[in-house]
């Protein structure tokens, strides 16, 4: 069974600040792990997905997250947050079908 | 860009009617999937779709029916509206392989159930 589990239902910081949001998993075999977005009132958006090779993965507008096996961890952050980050961000493992965490809700404060 | 498309946006139901909710994609996915989503619990997957013709149930499929008349078009019945169904529902279009394994969202539906 697959499970994805996202530590902290909320998190608040201020623009500017670093954040990251925590993504851990269980899984035995071969998985894709992506991280989406979701703003108010909104469908999900595909931030960023990793598969093999380099653990740290880039995505849009700043965002990036690192893979460890040893943790089974996918971890998303960004350096220096701005208000229109304020959203859900889920994270997901896929290998056919595909599972999301709970999310994490993101506020900025100004 | 990717597109998927959900009608209606927002419906109003009355117990034991019948509501479809459509789901149009421009993708040429082969995959097809309908979520709800309820504070608490996330995304959970209803029915899903390898193609024209099939439809798999998902986790939650009680009180769900799906419908894949084509490559394009994907919609999920419910036969008798009962209030508990009430929730934000999400169609999504997706492929696996090399470096596809993304799904590409529509903006959602709202579904009061009265």
């Amino acid at each position: 069974t697959q499970t994805v589990s996202q530590s902290d239902a909320h998190v608040t910081v201020f623009e500017g600040d670093s954040v990251e949001l925590r993504c851990n998993y269980s899984y035995g075999g071969s998985i894709y792990l992506s991280w989406y977005i979701q703003h108010h009132g909104r469908g999900l958006q595909f931030l960023l997905k990793y598969y093999s090779g380099n653990p740290v993965v880039q995505g849009v507008n700043g965002f990036e997250a690192e893979f460890s096996k040893s943790d089974s961890s996918f971890h998303l952050r960004k350096a220096s947050v701005h208000w229109s980050d304020s959203a859900v961000y889920f994270c997901a493992v896929n290998n056919n079908r595909i599972f999301f965490g709970d999310g994490t809700q993101l506020v900025v404060k100004p | 860009e990717a597109a998927v498309t959900q009608s209606p946006r927002n419906k109003v139901a009355v117990t034991g009617g019948k509501v479809t909710l459509s789901c149009n994609q421009t993708n040429n996915h082969n995959n097809m999937y309908w979520y709800r989503q309820d504070t608490g619990h996330g995304l959970r997957l209803i029915h899903y779709s390898y193609g024209a013709g099939s439809t798999e149930k998902g986790d939650i499929p009680d009180g769900y029916k799906a419908s894949r008349p084509s490559q394009e078009n994907f919609s999920l019945i419910l036969e008798l509206a009962t209030p508990s169904q009430t929730s934000v529902y999400f169609c999504a279009s997706g492929d696996w392989g090399g470096s596809q394994n993304t799904l590409y969202f529509g903006a959602g539906t709202r579904l009061s159930v009265l």
